[in-house]
């Protein structure tokens, strides 16, 4: 069964711009988080997808948007780039959400590098 | 809100000796999912280990074993028999109500 896969794996923008990243779930997954992962902030979540719905969302800015389709599939969006959104956007699909939790499958990520 | 604590930056381990992580979080579900993940350098994050705080036996898988402590909100990783290939970033998780928290990993590296 092929894993999950993060498209593109690199990416280079300039600050102003808006950039959107893309995820697809393993096979039969329906839920699909998104991470940033920086070196000063760690791991940190930003949403979360199941059926289409946004089930959480963390604590990041209204540029961070996400949706996710009906083949499970999901993208997420930042406009209006800052220098600070450079980082590793990693996607994972699970099952299921909520309770009880799936296994959380991670992709290679997304490096993102606004100049 | 919910907050994981990873107190060890960086630690070693010679190869096929025991180490263990240690990780405390800070909650006040009573229902909740904990996660040992791995992700070596350049490489994708991968579940090492999982458990359901409702379950109060330690998960094991393989050489990875866990030590929960409810109670006192303790949720460290021993890893046996160390090999190279375990030396990686560490990173123990959180998961309730819709919202997984990371700590900020345990740098692991294992000397042969």
């Amino acid at each position: 069964k092929a894993g999950v896969t993060q498209t593109p794996r690199y990416l280079i923008k300039t600050r102003g711009q808006q950039v959107t990243l893309s995820c697809s779930p393993i096979s039969g997954h329906r839920s699909v988080s998104w991470y940033q992962q920086t070196p000063g902030q760690g791991l940190q979540f930003l949403f979360e997808y199941f059926s289409e719905t946004q089930r959480n969302k963390g604590n990041f800015p209204g540029r961070f948007s996400g949706r996710q389709f009906s083949n499970s599939r999901s993208e997420m969006n930042v406009s209006t780039l800052e220098l600070g959104d450079s980082a590793l956007y990693l996607c994972a699909s699970s099952l299921t959400s909520g309770r009880p939790r799936g296994t959380q499958y991670f992709g290679p990520g997304t490096r993102l590098l606004v100049l | 809100a919910q907050t994981v604590t990873q107190s060890q930056p960086e630690m070693s381990v010679q190869e096929a000796e025991t180490v263990t992580l240690s990780c405390t979080y800070d909650t006040s579900e009573s229902d909740y999912y904990l996660f040992w993940y791995k992700q070596p350098p350049s490489r994708q994050m991968i579940l090492v280990i999982r458990q359901e705080a409702y379950k109060q036996q330690n998960a094991t898988e393989n050489r990875f074993s866990v030590n929960f402590q409810k109670a006192a909100k303790s949720f460290s990783l021993k890893i046996s028999d160390s090999q190279l290939g375990d030396a990686a970033m560490y990173f123990c998780a959180q998961y309730n109500n819709n919202d997984m928290r990371f700590g900020a990993g345990t740098r692991l590296t294992v000397k042969p």
